[in-house]
């Protein structure tokens, strides 16, 4: 298995442009979560979906923010207009929550807003 | 609001000791903690979980405990290796919603 997949790896991007974040979890999962993390705060959910379903979406900062899962082997998180307060390392990771906690991360698009 | 707390200075121990990390949870009833190690440019991996109403969870040379009257949860690395060297985080799980602290690096000097 290829593990969580997550494009681009690195994203620098001027203050004001959208930015498009994409995630493959692993096949048979049914959790996927997005995650931010930062030297100040750390770890943070931001949204979760179970079978496609957003079931907590308030990490997710402020409307700027949305993230979508059309199926079960694609998302997407989305923000517009960025901030330089975005920049940061997001990280997809996916679970099967029928069977065990244990989630699997992606390796992280480390995003630069300028 | 609900925490999950961990020493955030980094803990420097001897090759061969036993690293002990620290995870402290308030404002929160985690059903389980989780530990995960994270290296440098990488996603975090999973390691170890434990319930509520387990007291100790062990794998090779992987300890693990979970105290819910001191609200705490220990985290053993014995006969430490360099290449133990990381950041552990601790991740607090349940219907109280989904927390992690911000980690210990750890660093083990030969």
């Amino acid at each position: 298995d290829a593990g969580v997949i997550q494009s681009p790896r690195h994203e620098v991007t001027e203050m004001g442009q959208e930015v498009t974040l994409r995630c493959k979890p692993i096949s048979g999962h049914n959790s996927l979560f997005w995650y931010r993390q930062t030297m100040m705060r750390g770890l943070e959910l931001l949204i979760y979906f179970n079978n496609n379903v957003p079931i907590d979406d308030s990490g997710m900062p402020e409307d700027r923010f949305s993230a979508k899962m059309p199926n079960a082997s694609f998302s997407t998180l989305k923000i517009q207009p960025s901030e330089p307060r975005d920049s940061a390392v997001y990280f997809c990771a996916s679970s099967d929550w029928t069977s065990s906690y244990e989630q699997y991360f992606g390796p992280g698009t480390r995003l630069t807003v300028t | 609001s609900q925490k999950i707390e961990q020493n955030s200075e980094a803990l420097n121990i001897q090759e061969g000791k036993t690293a002990t990390l620290t995870c402290n949870y308030t404002n929160y009833s985690p059903a389980y903690l989780q530990w995960y190690r994270q290296d440098p440019g990488r996603g975090p991996v999973f390691l170890l979980l434990i319930r509520e109403n387990e007291k100790e969870k062990r794998k090779e040379r992987l300890k693990v405990t979970f105290d819910t009257t001191l609200k705490q949860s220990l985290f053993h690395i014995t006969a430490s290796q360099p290449a133990d060297s990381a950041t552990y985080l601790c991740r607090g799980g349940g219907a109280d919603g989904l927390t992690f602290g911000k980690g210990t690096h750890l660093i083990i000097q030969p």
